[in-house]
């Protein structure tokens, strides 16, 4: 397998504008994370699914903050409007299961909001 | 609920011995220890359960106490690969048959020759 896979890897985009990033998770997962990471909080998780269904997403930071799963191979995380603040790395994860099972993150979207 | 973890960071040589430690102000089902070198993805290391199994790398030794909410990551006869942030990650049930995971700040670990 090739493992989750994230796009863009970087995106710079002006604020006001949005800003959508995009996730496969390994084919057979049935949970996937999306999280957030800065120097100043660390890994955040934003929200997770099981089978397509958001679960919790209660780390989603406002309403600017839209997350998708229309199937189980697809995934976009969304921003609109983005603000400078916004800027951090965001890293999509999957797991079979969700207790006591490991996450395999993707390689990460590097996201810069000017 | 964000565990703690300390130290902050840590400098060794190579075959120095290190302990990360990983503390919860919440009952836990696991705890989950991943390394990040600088500009990739975290990468799983082991998974302790409640119970004391344990699930993960070979060469690298964890404990869990669970009444005290707490673990440690052990790194002995440290290797220049070995150099990394290390995170712990702290499941809690976080509503009905829910479970969530949550990340510490995480440990930079640097080993020099």
């Amino acid at each position: 397998d090739a493992g989750v896979i994230q796009s863009p890897r970087h995106e710079v985009t002006e604020m006001g504008q949005e800003v959508t990033l995009r996730c496969k998770p390994i084919s057979g997962h049935d949970y996937l994370f999306w999280y957030r990471q800065t120097m100043m909080r660390g890994l955040e998780l934003l929200i997770y699914f099981n089978n397509n269904v958001p679960i919790d997403d209660s780390g989603m930071p406002e309403d600017r903050f839209s997350a998708k799963m229309p199937n189980a191979s697809f995934s976009t995380l969304k921003i609109q409007p983005s603000e400078p603040r916004d800027s951090a790395v965001y890293f999509c994860a999957s797991s079979f299961g969700m207790v006591y099972n490991e996450q395999f993150f993707g390689p990460g979207t590097r996201l810069t909001v000017l | 609920q964000q565990p703690v973890q300390s130290p902050q960071a840590v400098i060794l040589r190579e075959g120095e011995d290190a302990v990360i430690n990983c503390s919860s102000s919440k009952a836990l089902y696991s705890v989950h220890w991943y390394r990040q070198k600088h500009g990739e993805a975290p990468v799983f290391l082991m998974i302790l359960l409640k119970g004391g199994e344990q699930k993960g790398h070979e060469k690298i030794s964890a404990s869990f106490n669970e009444k005290k909410q707490q673990s440690s990551l052990y790194l002995t006869a440290s290797q220049l690969s070995y150099s990394g942030t290390y995170f712990c990650g702290t499941e809690i049930k976080s509503g009905g048959s829910n479970y969530k995971l949550t990340f510490g700040k995480g440990t930079l670990l640097t080993v020099n020759p």
